[in-house]
């Protein structure tokens, strides 16, 4: 079983759509979380953290449940700008010495 | 703001070749990481460093050596470059204030042939 696990689409969603993105880790004892996003030949860049109570920003709202241990991206209102794909991460914590676990990502395509 | 640069855009070598990639990073982070990002796979972390010359293994080290003599410079050696190396090559810092967001550079789009 891979440590990260996402969907890796594509996701086809017309202009204006809600699209949510789900991510499952295998290691309970995670302590960090976050949403990377990776436009189309270039590096992948931080979108946002999760938090336990959930948080927002913008028209992205990130979650996350460690009693089923899965992370969730929503995005609202989408932008053909949003294209991209989304990078599932995962800081598993002590004893790890500083790594962070990826997804394989989530693509996205936004039409007109 | 944080900069992360890699030597080389674009780099064609051919089977058997020495290559060497650098990235150098301008925010006295402690952490650096080589990956490889292949369709289908995602990324695969080649090596990793936490400290001037302390350096250790990710997923996929077979084919890689590292080396970093200075704490912003981590090099990424291929010894002898066979075609299945051929791939997209993102350096990566972190470290400071800003423990766990990761920094990536533009990335080296080898092909070895």
């Amino acid at each position: 079983r891979k440590e990260v696990e996402q969907d890796p689409g594509p996701f086809n969603v017309p202009e204006g759509a809600t699209v949510a993105f789900n991510c499952t880790y295998s290691n309970s004892a995670s302590q960090s979380f976050f949403w990377y996003r990776q436009d189309c030949r270039k590096e992948p860049k931080l979108l946002m953290s999760v938090y336990s109570s959930g948080n927002e920003d913008g028209r992205f709202t990130a979650q996350l449940n460690r009693a089923s241990q899965y992370i969730s991206l929503l995005i609202r209102d989408s932008k053909l700008s949003d294209s991209a794909t989304y990078l599932c991460v995962v800081y598993p914590g002590s004893g790890n010495t500083g790594k962070l676990i990826f997804g394989q990502g989530t693509t996205l395509q936004v039409k007109p | 703001d944080v900069k992360v640069t890699q030597s080389s855009r674009y780099l064609v070598k051919r089977t058997g070749e020495k290559v060497f990639l650098e990235c150098v990073q301008d925010m006295d982070h402690e952490n650096m990481f080589w990956y490889r990002q292949d369709p289908g796979l995602g990324l695969r972390l080649i090596y990793f460093s936490y400290d001037v010359k302390m350096k250790e293994k990710g997923d996929i080290p077979e084919g890689y050596s590292v080396s970093r003599e200075k704490k912003e410079r981590f090099s990424l050696i291929l010894e002898s470059a066979s075609t299945n190396q051929t791939s997209m090559y993102l350096c990566a810092s972190r470290g400071g204030s800003s423990y766990n967001e990761q920094f990536f550079g533009p990335g080296t789009r080898l092909t070895v042939l």
